[in-house]
């Protein structure tokens, strides 16, 4: 089946460095991808959608100057938090789908950031 | 607008008895309707899924049908196992000039032994 892999699993830094993380699609060409936050015990809350090869497009209310998104090619993203401060700390899921007209999405298995 | 409501929780039961999780959704257009699964610390997993209107989607003795007249997708199952302990998560996806999927808050699930 589709895989989608997330990289680092966790990640602690301290405040004011910025943290990148990755995402792959390992065994599909996924045109786009998507970044989502989740906050204990809530839902996922879209941050911006990628297509590859284009700027992402950011949800209301998500600073795009903050959270850098690249989709350098169709099996990776990446996901740059500049400046971080503790209140950044999350846990950020990325999504890809796949080429195609299928709605489904494929989910990496997060990334637990903690800034001190 | 596109929305997802779905029961809170926490929802306790003991092994063997049966699972309802009502989720309900609101959405211009046709959605398609997912069940995602999420066990403590790990990423979202498609448990099962939807397209179209009286479709009924099933996986691991999970079932949901796609209810347009009631624009309903809830999730049963006959018989909770200790291991169906986690979050539950009812989406629906839609391409409304871009392609958007929009989550319920979750439902916690412990099933005790």
């Amino acid at each position: 089946g589709a895989v989608v892999s997330q990289h680092p699993s966790r990640v602690i830094c301290k405040s004011g460095t910025s943290v990148k993380i990755e995402c792959r699609s390992l065994d599909f060409q996924a045109t786009t991808m998507f970044w989502y936050r989740q906050f204990p015990k809530q839902s996922l809350m879209l941050m911006a959608t990628s297509n590859e090869g284009s700027k992402a497009t950011y949800e209301q209310g998500v600073e795009k100057d903050k959270f850098l998104i690249n989709h350098a090619s169709l099996t990776l993203s990446t996901l740059t938090v500049t400046s971080a401060h503790p209140e950044d700390s999350s846990f950020y899921i990325c999504s890809a789908r796949a080429t195609g007209v299928s709605y489904e999405q494929y989910f990496g298995p997060g990334t637990r950031l903690t800034v001190t | 607008g596109n929305s997802v409501t779905q029961m809170e929780g926490p929802v306790t039961l003991s092994e063997e008895a049966f699972l309802t999780i009502n989720c309900t959704y609101t959405a211009t257009g046709y959605p398609s309707l997912f069940w995602y699964v999420q066990y403590p610390g790990e990423g979202l997993q498609l448990l099962l899924k939807a397209t179209k209107a009286d479709d009924k989607g099933s996986n691991k003795g999970f079932e949901a049908t796609y209810r347009k007249e009631t624009t309903s997708f809830h999730l049963e199952k006959g018989s909770v196992q200790v291991s169906d302990s986690a979050v539950y998560f009812c989406a629906l996806s839609v391409y409304t000039g871009g392609f958007k999927t929009i989550f319920g808050a979750g439902t916690r699930l412990f099933v005790k032994a």
